[in-house]
């Protein structure tokens, strides 16, 4: 299995400023089709999880372009340009190349 | 838009079935495939089951191989995840996500496995 590596566990940021999460796979996620797929998830407290970014750097409508997602092969980044209140909860990064899909552990953005 | 609804969640004995359904609506359902995720409380995401557009090719988890079965009605817009013998280590919210990415996610069911 694929196994996603996530760093940091936990990340307080001041309002307004940037932050940065990582995202390690074991193997290449660049599947037979050309594509990577590699998604960024953000779940905020009480809520479903919400897509943010698919295919490394695809950022879903609707999603503020504070957001956005970089990377290739194992590692991935997902950063927040300037950090808003609302950014506050869980996010995952996962890889839907290979069965079984696996998530990262979950990085937890709170307001310093 | 884009609009997934699950369905079929409760309170369960251990060892009975359940059958969730997620409902499709805002884009093509017979274009694309369609994964089953779940989340125990207070815990990471989980995978659980992925199915091809077709319905022809289907994919588990090794934790709920045997147990899950997961099915699609095109005409219907639905998926469905059949789950038998359930454990409380099934427990928790259930998701459906458009693949193949899981670009868009429903709101999720919750099912408790309890005595």
């Amino acid at each position: 299995d694929i196994v996603m590596t996530q760093t940091p566990l936990s990340s307080p940021v001041t309002l307004g400023q940037p932050a940065s999460i990582s995202c390690r796979s074991t193997q290449s996620l660049v599947h037979s089709d050309g594509h990577t797929y590699l998604t960024w998830l953000q779940q905020r407290p009480g809520q479903p999880p919400r897509v943010l970014i698919y295919e490394i750097s695809n950022r879903l409508s609707g999603v503020p372009d504070r957001f956005s997602g970089s990377g290739a092969g194992t590692e991935f980044t997902l950063k927040i340009s300037r950090v808003e209140a609302e950014d506050v909860g869980v996010y995952y990064c996962m890889q839907a190349k290979q069965i079984p899909h696996t998530f990262g552990g979950g990085t937890t953005v709170e307001i310093k | 838009q884009v609009q997934l609804v699950e369905s079929g969640g409760g309170v369960v004995q251990p060892g009975r079935s359940l059958r969730l359904s997620c409902v499709a609506s805002g884009f093509t359902f017979s274009d694309y495939s369609m994964h089953w995720v779940r989340q125990a409380a207070g815990k990471g995401l989980d995978w659980v089951a992925v199915i091809s557009y077709h319905g022809m090719n289907k994919y588990y988890a090794d934790s709920v191989k045997g147990r899950f079965t997961i099915s699609r009605d095109n005409s219907e817009n639905t998926l469905y995840l059949q789950m038998n013998s359930l454990k409380g280590e099934d427990t928790g919210v259930y998701y459906c996500a458009r693949g193949p990415s899981a670009d868009y996610w429903g709101q999720g069911t919750l099912i408790t496995v309890s005595s």
